[in-house]
Order: structure tokens, then sequence, then C-alpha cells
């Protein structure tokens, strides 16, 4: 049962762009969101994340929204660069736990 | 600084044997978590241990099991190994034992023939 959802497996993007990457979650007890990214033979490195008290969270090129009464969240990347070109990862935490969507592949094209 | 390091970085084993996957974390930190990432999905959550005990445990069988050392280190055992064992496990470890600051090791990649 996946409690964390990426709908879009990838996401093309033109460089100076805006990226927007969606999440979806189904637990309400979920107290806080991390988006994470990664490339290929690496681990997952830490983004952003954002409160569940909040809705908004931005540190440089990166803002993550959260509507908690649509239990959606978004990651957007402005403007986009090629280095930005990864695997993210919507991840949120709950009951001891750290649950991760399935990631979205956003390629930025220069 | 190094970063949270994982041995081995690639393994193959045959079905019903026994792996031993290897994990040190960042230098300071005493929580250590293990997950298990199989192809197309993201990564889920096997154990995390914190202070050496047993902080938190995923939904897997009892065939996994892991342990922490004193110097914060961390094994993970599985045994009778299975076609679906194949996957990329991955280590993150953190100063306290909120997932919130996790720093991911590069994983190990293991394949079940």
């Amino acid at each position: 049962d996946q409690q964390v959802k990426q709908n879009s497996p990838s996401l093309s993007v033109q460089e100076g762009r805006i990226s927007i990457l969606n999440c979806d979650y189904t637990n309400s007890m979920f107290d806080y969101f991390l988006w994470y990214k990664k490339y290929p033979a690496e681990g997952p490195t830490f983004l952003i994340s954002i409160s569940s008290i909040k809705d908004k969270n931005e540190d440089g090129r990166f803002t993550v929204f959260l509507n908690k009464s649509a239990k959606h969240l978004s990651l957007h990347i402005v403007p986009s660069q090629p280095g930005d070109s990864a695997v993210y990862f919507c991840a949120a935490t709950g009951a001891n736990n750290l649950f991760f969507g399935t990631g979205t592949r956003l390629t930025v094209i220069p | 600084d190094a970063g949270v390091t994982q041995s081995p970085t690639h393994l193959i084993k045959t079905r019903g044997q026994h792996v031993t996957l290897r994990c040190s974390p960042i230098s300071g930190h005493k929580s250590v978590s293990w997950y298990q990432q199989v192809l197309g999905q993201g990564p889920q959550f096997i154990f995390q241990y914190y202070e050496k005990e047993e902080r938190g445990r995923g939904n897997f069988p009892d065939r996994f099991s892991a342990r922490q050392f004193p110097n914060y280190s961390s094994e993970l055992n599985v045994n009778a190994l299975l076609l679906g064992d194949s996957a990329l496990y991955l280590c993150a470890s953190s100063l306290t034992a909120d997932k919130e600051t996790q720093y991911f090791g590069p994983g190990t990649r293991l394949l079940v023939l």
C-alpha cells in the first residue's frame, strides 16, 4: 500500500524554465515531508523539507509547497539547470518510518 | 569529511544463501537506518538503530536482521535469500533518531540468482 505517490515517472523541462514535481500522500499523520535527489550510482541526497505545520519552504532555487487539505506537495525548481537532471524522490515521516514515493526522473534540456 | 560508506558495492548470491552488508556512518552520527530499493521503486525502510538499539522496523520478514556496534557502524543480515531480495540496499546515518536529516550512502547492489 503506497502511502506516498509520485504519479509522473518522468518530466522534461527546458533549461531556464520552471520544473514542477508533484507528490500525493494518503496519511494525514505525516509530520515532515522531504525531497531527495538521486544521481545514478549514488545514494539519495537531501534537498529540502517542510514541516506539516507550514505550507511553503524556500531554499534558493528550490521551493516546496504543501497543501494539507489536498494531501499534496510539490517541488518547484526555478530556473532549472542541466545539473538538476536526476531522479527526485518525495518522502514523508511518520510512525517512526520514512515513506518514499517511486520517484520522478527530471531531464533538463540545455 | 568521509560520508556514509557501505561495503561491498556489488554482490551476487544464489537463492538460499545468507548475506551480510556493512555500513559506516558519518563520524559522530549515532543513528543508522537501512532501506531496500527495488528497481523502479522508491527506497523502503527496513530498520533503524540509534545508540545500538533498534528504534524502528519496517514491514520485512524475520529473515532480515540488523545490529549496530559500539562504534555506531552497522550490519544488515539477510538469511535464506530469495530472488525478490535483489535490490539496492541503502544505509543512512543521522546525528539523532530523527529521519529528517539523514545522509545516505551509495548503497550495495545485491543480485540473487
